[in-house]
Parts: C-alpha cells; sequence; structure tokens
C-alpha cells in the first residue's frame, strides 16, 4: 500500500484557473507537508500541519490555501494560476514535527500553467 | 538565513568508479540527512545523522557528520547504474520544532554501464 499518495499526478491548467491537489498518508503520522521543487530541483517548504493545525506558512502568495480535514489528509487548493506556479508539488508527512524524524514523501504532483 | 550547499550538482560517472558528495553550511545544525529521488518519484530518506564526526554505512555508501556540525558528505564505492539519480541533504530549519528541513539544492548522478 502506497504510504503518501497524492492526485493528480500530472496536472495541465491554463492561467488564471482554480486548482486543488490532495493529499492522503496511511502511516498514522502527525505532521505533514508541503513542498515545491522548482525547475533546478530545488526543494523547498511551504506549509506544514500538524493534527490538523498550521505550523508552517513560508511566504506562500495567498492564492496557496491548504487545508486539513484530518491528520491523514492534506489538500492544497490554488487560485488564479500563474506561469510561475509551474513546479512538481510534493506532499509529505513525518511521525511528529520534532527534529530528525524522517519524512515521507508522496510521489509529486506535476503542475503545468499554459 | 540558513543555506545548505551541494557540491558538485551534477556527475556523470562510468560504473565502479566511486566518487563524494558534499554538504556544507555556515551554520551549525543538531542534525542532517540525506534523500535520494528518483525521476517521477519523492525523495526517500537513506540516513540521518545526528552526532559531530559521526560515519554510517549503507553497503557501499559511507555517510560523514563534520565534527562541527556544519558540513556531510556522502561517499559511494563502487557506483552502479542503480544510484543513478537526484541526491539531497537536508537539515532542520528553524529555531524550534516545527519539522521544517531546508534542503542543499541537490546533486544529480548518472552512472554510466
Amino acid at each position: 500500500d502506497t504510504a503518501v499518495s497524492q492526485t493528480p499526478k500530472y496536472l495541465v491548467t491554463q492561467m488564471g484557473n482554480d486548482k486543488s491537489i490532495k493529499c492522503e498518508q496511511n502511516l498514522g503520522h502527525d505532521t505533514m507537508y508541503w513542498y515545491k521543487q522548482d525547475s533546478k530541483k530545488f526543494l523547498k517548504i511551504m506549509f506544514s500541519y500538524n493534527n490538523k493545525e498550521l505550523i508552517i506558512n513560508e511566504t506562500v502568495p495567498n492564492r496557496f490555501s491548504p487545508k486539513s480535514p484530518d491528520k491523514a489528509h492534506l489538500n492544497l487548493h490554488i487560485n488564479s494560476l500563474e506561469l510561475g506556479d509551474s513546479a512538481v508539488y510534493f506532499c509529505a508527512s513525518s511521525q511528529d514535527r520534532t527534529r530528525n524524524q524522517p519524512q515521507h514523501f508522496g510521489d509529486g504532483t506535476r503542475l503545468s500553467i499554459l | 538565513t540558513q543555506l545548505l550547499e551541494q557540491s558538485p550538482q551534477f556527475l556523470s560517472i562510468q560504473e565502479g568508479e566511486n566518487l563524494t558528495v558534499y554538504c556544507n553550511s555556515s551554520s551549525v545544525f543538531s542534525s542532517l540527512q540525506w534523500y535520494r529521488q528518483e525521476p517521477g518519484e519523492g525523495p526517500v530518506l537513506l540516513v540521518t545523522v545526528v552526532t559531530g564526526g559521526e560515519v554510517k554505512k549503507l553497503k557501499r555508501l559511507t555517510f560523514q557528520f563534520g565534527d562541527a556540525r556544519k558540513d556531510s558528505s556522502l561517499h559511494i564505492t563502487a557506483a552502479q547504474p542503480g544510484d543513478t539519480g537526484l541526491y539531497l541533504c537536508a537539515a532542520p530549519g528553524g529555531s524550534s520544532n516545527t519539522g521544517k528541513l531546508i534542503f542543499g539544492q541537490g546533486t544529480t548522478l548518472q552512472v554510466k554501464p
């Protein structure tokens, strides 16, 4: 069974549209994250949630709104998509938010803005 | 600002060769992790080092944490095509327990048969 699963795997859409990416983890972890990986493969954290509570919001534009209905799910909604939003978005989870915890990543959602 | 700098950014070698990837910072970290990412997949944790001077081995991969906990290296002996991928170092960012990781920019390794 997939530990961290994201849908969709590919997302191609027009500039100005609104889209959502869903993430689910079946590891029983308390903490979940969204990362953005740019075209140069640089991976940067966007948000993290711990037991449905927002912990990290890394100066991400307001057009990005995460939602965690329960601790196993963390979704990402993006309004008014821009060309610069094209990237691979990764969801990840960890047992909790203490240091040294391994993070388990999904396989990514490749977002392309036309 | 905490930064992790990896070198080299790209490495293309023949099967059987040895290689070393470096991860350096001016900041001191409580720990450091190495991940490997294959095309179309997410990063997968290889190892976590927590003690200055610590050396950990994973088959042909040897990881070292610098004595001052500012740098780390990954050495691969007798590289194989299956070692091809993007290698990322990561360390806890920020001043409190948030789970935040900051990543190096990665080293893309290609091992040719």
